[in-house]
């Protein structure tokens, strides 16, 4: 079964403090994975993308890595902001007859306290 | 501006009643997506569509229907078998190259948020 967990659940931590947020998935056959930030009654905005062969990925102060052996992926978040609070959601997309289908994990709540 | 616009952004419905969402894109995306997603609970697949007068039911398809008569427009009618509609539903769009999995970045409108009264 296609699967995408995240831990933790939730986080709070504070301003300034760095965060990291775990994925895990069993998503087969693997094409990409993403991570997306989702403001709270908005839509998610994609933060970055990996293939199979990509093990890390940088954008600005979110950091992804992916271990495609273990089929784990983590996204680190540096000096957190105030506007980091969001739920970070893990998403990884399986290729299927011609076209390529997301498998979106719970996500992670992120508060970041002053 | 290029883009995937969901409408309306707050929807009312009595029990009994069917109510359809909107959703459009100008993107020129062959993929488009319905997903509902619940407090606490991540995105759930309701149908998908990988091209115009063909769509599947995604994990929760019981009690909705949609159509895709256009390319751009994908619309969600939540009848009123589902029993549990009070949701925020999302409408996504994505690009379809066998060859180029990096494009497969899945655009979201903002969302509708439906309450059953």
């Amino acid at each position: 079964k296609n699967q995408v967990e995240q831990s933790p659940q939730s986080l709070i931590i504070l301003e300034g403090k760095n965060c990291t947020l775990q994925c895990n998935y069993t998503v087969s056959p693997f094409s990409n994975l993403r991570w997306y930030k989702q403001d709270t009654g908005r839509g998610p905005v994609s933060l970055t993308i990996m293939t199979f062969s990509e093990n890390t990925k940088s954008n600005g102060r979110y950091t992804a890595t992916l271990d495609a052996d273990t089929k784990q992926s983590s996204l680190h978040i540096t000096a957190s902001q105030l506007s980091d609070s969001a739920s970070y959601i893990c998403v990884v997309s399986r290729a299927s007859g011609g076209s390529y289908i997301p498998t979106f994990g719970r996500g992670t709540s992120l508060i970041v306290h002053p | 501006d290029g883009g995937i616009t969901q409408s309306p952004k707050y929807l009312f419905r009595k029990e009994g009643q069917n109510v359809t969402l909107s959703c459009e894109q100008n993107l020129n995306h062959d993929a488009m997506y319905w997903y509902r997603q619940d407090p606490g609970q991540g995105l759930r697949l309701i149908y998908y569509s990988q091209i115009v007068n063909d769509f599947q039911k995604g994990d929760i398809a019981e009690g909705y229907s949609v159509s895709r008569e256009k390319k751009e427009s994908f619309p969600l009618t939540v009848t009123s078998a589902q029993k549990n509609p009070t949701a925020f539903y999302l409408c996504a769009s994505s690009a379809i190259l066998l060859r180029e999995p990096l494009n497969t970045e899945a655009f979201f409108g903002q969302g509708t948020r439906l309450t059953v009264v």
